[in-house]
């Protein structure tokens, strides 16, 4: 299975600053996508990260909110900017596992407040 | 489009009894797969087993199994011998005409002694 490193792992953070969180697999992957899960609810796709081109936002998601980095095919980056408590969510990184379209994994989630 | 439903929000279940945790879906796409996923009180999504829409075999790892009807387009799964530790939101996913999988809204199972 792919292992994933996703930092940090929880943040308390004010209302207006912005937070970056790091995801890390240890093998190559062509896909990383970041999803979010607000309180109690289940998990909504954010953003498809593809390594050297733009990252592909899902409806109700914005660069300017949620902007994306994929430097390599190993990293990504999800920044949640100017946040509100409504970002209060846990944000979660998954990638494809060795056995393309048979296994997805994820990074361990960063539970961020917002206050 | 796609649809993922769980229609049990919260299941209780005996230690050493099995359980089965509804799921149905929806698509038109003809090649899909669909996943089961563990999510404990500390956030993490654990992967527990998948089932491609071509199988001609329900999916088993170890104590979990899918049982798989793709014409009521239904993949339950069904955790044997309960341990205390299954205690989690248990998500229903499919993976259809992309690679981003779609969640149901999960249900909350609670293994008692």
């Amino acid at each position: 299975s792919a292992v994933i490193s996703q930092k940090p792992s929880r943040d308390i953070c004010q209302r207006g600053t912005s937070l970056t969180i790091q995801c890390q697999v240890d093998s190559q992957v062509t896909m990383m996508f970041w999803y979010r899960q607000q309180p109690g609810q289940s998990l909504t796709l954010i953003a498809t990260a593809n390594q050297g081109s733009e990252a592909t936002y899902e409806s109700g998601f914005v660069i300017d909110k949620f902007p994306i980095s994929r430097p390599n095919l190993t990293f990504s980056t999800l920044t949640v900017s100017n946040m509100s408590p409504e970002d209060s969510s846990i944000y979660l990184c998954s990638v494809e596992g060795e056995r393309l379209n048979t296994e997805a994994f994820f990074g361990q989630g960063t539970r961020l407040t917002v206050v | 489009a796609q649809k993922i439903t769980q229609t049990q929000p919260g299941m209780f279940v005996q230690e050493k009894e099995a359980v089965t945790l509804d799921c149905t879906y929806d698509t038109s796409d003809p090649s899909y797969g669909l996943f089961w996923y563990k999510q404990p009180s500390s956030g993490e999504m654990i992967f527990l087993i998948y089932q491609g829409s071509y199988d001609q075999q329900n999916a088993t790892e170890g104590r979990y199994s899918l049982n798989f009807q793709k014409a009521r387009k239904s993949a339950n799964l069904v955790i044997s011998a309960s341990q205390l530790g299954d205690s989690a939101m248990y998500f229903c996913a499919m993976r259809a005409d992309g690679y981003a999988l779609n969640f149901g809204k999960g249900t909350s199972l609670l293994v008692t002694p």
